[in-house]
């Protein structure tokens, strides 16, 4: 089945810095959405990209498609402590099943 | 509208015992998929039912199964359960249509002692 690899697995950053999470895939994806999830809740949509290249921007986040959409990242610019959470890509194949990362799990420090 | 409902929210079985959670989907939602969550794993697809039928399946043991009824609700079973399938269990919704989103039901947390 279609794997996406998440990396970092673990971020501390000091409240007011940059944060940046990468997804890759070593197949060609049709579409990748990205999910945050609180400490003890439960993944909630962000957004999904779907053409080759694309960026887009939620306020402080960005969001970016490779070229080859191979590869997502997400970067979150000055965190607060509300940033804080685990941050998910999904990415789906031709079975449209959606195959998660592994997950980057933020901290902010105050 | 209604989000996606998980119940039971809590669950402590006893190894060997079966157990049975349910998922209701969000009204006119006919996708509904199934996850595992444990601390260090991410999320781990177990299966997917569109429209009562199981259209994708990850890779874990019979143990696990599931189904779906013409309203759209969705149950999973574990049956023998094992101290390592102690978990979140998540359901996530979606249209169908195309790849939408998913949207997340609270989870059912799985206890095996």
């Amino acid at each position: 089945g279609q794997q996406v690899m998440q990396i970092p697995q673990y971020q501390h950053v000091q409240e007011g810095e940059d944060f940046t999470t990468y997804c890759n895939s070593s197949t060609t994806l049709s579409n990748i959405q990205w999910y945050k999830q609180r400490p003890g809740g439960h993944p909630v949509f962000l957004i999904q990209l779907v053409k080759s290249g694309e960026v887009k921007k939620q306020k402080r986040l960005t969001f970016q498609f490779g070229e080859a959409k191979k590869n997502s990242s997400l970067h979150i610019t000055a965190t607060q402590t509300t940033d804080v959470g685990t941050y998910f890509c999904a990415a789906s194949g031709s079975a449209r099943q959606l195959t998660f990362g592994s997950g980057t799990q933020l901290t902010v420090l105050p | 509208k209604a989000g996606v409902t998980q119940t039971p929210r809590y669950l402590i079985k006893t190894r060997g015992q079966q157990v049975t959670l349910s998922c209701s989907p969000i009204s006119g939602h006919r996708s509904v998929s199934w996850y595992q969550q444990t601390p260090g794993q991410g999320l781990q697809f177990l299966f997917e039912y569109f429209s009562e039928t199981q259209r994708n399946k990850g890779n874990f043991p019979g143990r696990f199964s599931g189904r779906q009824f013409s309203n759209s609700r969705s149950e999973m079973n574990v049956s023998t359960l094992e101290l390592g399938d102690s978990a979140l269990y998540l359901c996530a919704s979606r249209q169908g249509q195309g790849v939408p989103e998913a949207f997340f039901g609270q989870g059912t947390r799985l206890t095996v002692v």
